[in-house]
């Protein structure tokens, strides 16, 4: 059974622009949640998907969005990028609530 | 809020040593206690949970016991190995988010194991 991937594997970008992360989840997990990874301020969420619909939100600017489509695949999309949003973006799935999580190696992105 | 606090690495023991990292939590509700193993260059993977009062989580050797007296969810191993270098964190689900899966993690616990 193939685990959660994530692309790209590592992205540089510049202040201002936007970006598009991608996560697939294992199959038949419905639940897609994201996490933001930082040195400073650790592992913080930002928010989950669960049939297509966010079900909960952590405290991230509205800069920060993402979308669960049919398949369970997921995205998050950050725009207007600052220098604080340099981070590795963890993607975690699961069948339901409460159940175990799944995470995938994570996207580095890096804001230059 | 929530919040989750382990003590501060890196942790540094000899092969076969005992290993102890510290745990604490501040959560409403009833929360499910979580100990997440993070290996260079790739995601979390869950190593051990426990959700209620009282239970032990454990897996590989690893164990944690959920105490709700003292707040904790101290992650022990009594003989590590060198293959268990990697970043621990200690992790809680409160359970009153509408049901989801939201976690707050504690700030992890870098453990090098040498020879």
């Amino acid at each position: 059974k193939a685990g959660v991937t994530q692309t790209p594997r590592y992205l540089i970008k510049t202040r201002g622009q936007q970006v598009t992360l991608s996560c697939s989840p294992i199959s038949g997990h419905r639940s897609v949640s994201w996490y933001q990874q930082t040195p400073g301020q650790g592992l913080q969420f930002l928010f989950e998907y669960f049939s297509e619909t966010q079900r909960n939100k952590g405290n991230f600017p509205g800069r920060f969005s993402g979308r669960q489509f049919s398949n369970s695949r997921s995205e998050m999309n950050v725009s207007t990028l600052e220098l604080g949003d340099s981070a590795l973006y963890l993607c975690a799935s699961s069948f339901d609530a409460n159940e175990k999580l799944f995470f995938g190696s994570g996207t580095q992105l890096s804001v230059l | 809020g929530n919040s989750v606090t382990q003590m501060e690495g890196p942790v540094t023991l000899s092969e076969e040593a005992f290993l102890t990292i510290n745990c604490t939590y501040t959560a409403t509700g009833y929360p499910s206690l979580f100990w997440y193993v993070q290996y260079p260059g790739e995601g979390l993977q869950l190593l051990l949970k426990a959700t209620k009062a009282d239970d032990k989580g454990s897996n590989k050797g690893f164990e944690a016991t959920y105490r709700k007296e003292t707040t904790s969810f101290h992650l022990e191993k009594g003989s590590v190995q060198v293959s268990d270098s990697a970043v621990y964190f200690c992790a809680l689900s409160d359970g009153l988010t509408g049901g989801g899966n939201k976690l707050t993690f504690g700030t992890g616990t870098q453990l090098k194991v040498e020879l």
